[in-house]
């Protein structure tokens, strides 16, 4: 039982540039989330996924779009990748089916854009 | 925006002294939870308190809410040099989003 991974653990990419981060979970949660944290602060939810199939804005989407695989798989794509993109990314899953909240997260993605 | 606040933002105690960090949140909430992230790793979910619940107990934690003042607090008795790591407090409103604080920085110096 690996919990949410994450790939890859380091990135850096130049202004202009795509990639896509990859997370699986194998607790079959239900819902998904991607966040991003910043020197010094806390967590930022750029996309979750409520349930497989469906996709949902958080507080910064803007620059980044997601994809909801299946219900073990959720990826984060940046289309062209901007310096104010560096950050640690974290995928994270729960149960959320109407109860507690309770997330679990992988160990993060150090993104550098130069 | 970020809903909770921890203070103090940071706090340095001796091994085998207690920790008391606090946390501020704006709006009504369903659930608070509090995680724990070490350095360069992702975060560990350490307690989850219900609104309708005042203070709740887990091994060497202690935590209470007051929804009257919007706030809650955590405490870690006796702590451990282990125990040196950032705590954030997160708050849920029945959506399926937590929305987390900035985070005390917490250490314990052996």
């Amino acid at each position: 039982n690996a919990g949410v991974t994450q790939t890859p653990k380091f990135q850096v990419l130049k202004t202009g540039q795509s990639m896509t981060l990859q997370c699986a979970q194998d607790m079959n949660h239900n819902s998904m989330y991607w966040y991003r944290q910043d020197p010094g602060m806390g967590l930022r939810l750029i996309y979750y996924s409520a349930s497989e199939g469906t996709t949902d804005k958080g507080e910064v989407p803007n620059g980044y779009n997601v994809s909801r695989l299946n219900k073990r798989e959720f990826s984060l794509r940046l289309e062209s990748a901007a310096p104010s993109q560096t950050s640690v990314y974290f995928c994270a899953s729960s149960e959320a089916r109407g109860g507690p909240v309770e997330q679990y997260f992988g160990p993060g993605t150090r993104l550098t854009v130069t | 925006s970020q809903q909770g606040e921890e203070d103090p933002q940071a706090l340095s105690i001796q091994e085998g002294e207690n920790a008391t960090m606090n946390c501020s949140y704006k709006t009504s909430i369903n659930n608070l939870q509090w995680y724990r992230q070490n350095s360069g790793r992702g975060l560990v979910h350490l307690i989850l308190i219900r609104s309708n619940e005042r203070e709740k107990h887990s091994g060497r934690l202690r935590v209470t809410l007051d929804t009257s003042k919007k706030s809650s607090s955590l405490l870690i008795t006796a702590s451990r040099a282990a125990d040196t790591a950032s705590y954030f407090c997160a708050t849920d409103d029945s959506s399926y989003k937590l929305i987390f604080g900035s985070g005390t920085r917490l250490l314990v110096r052996p």
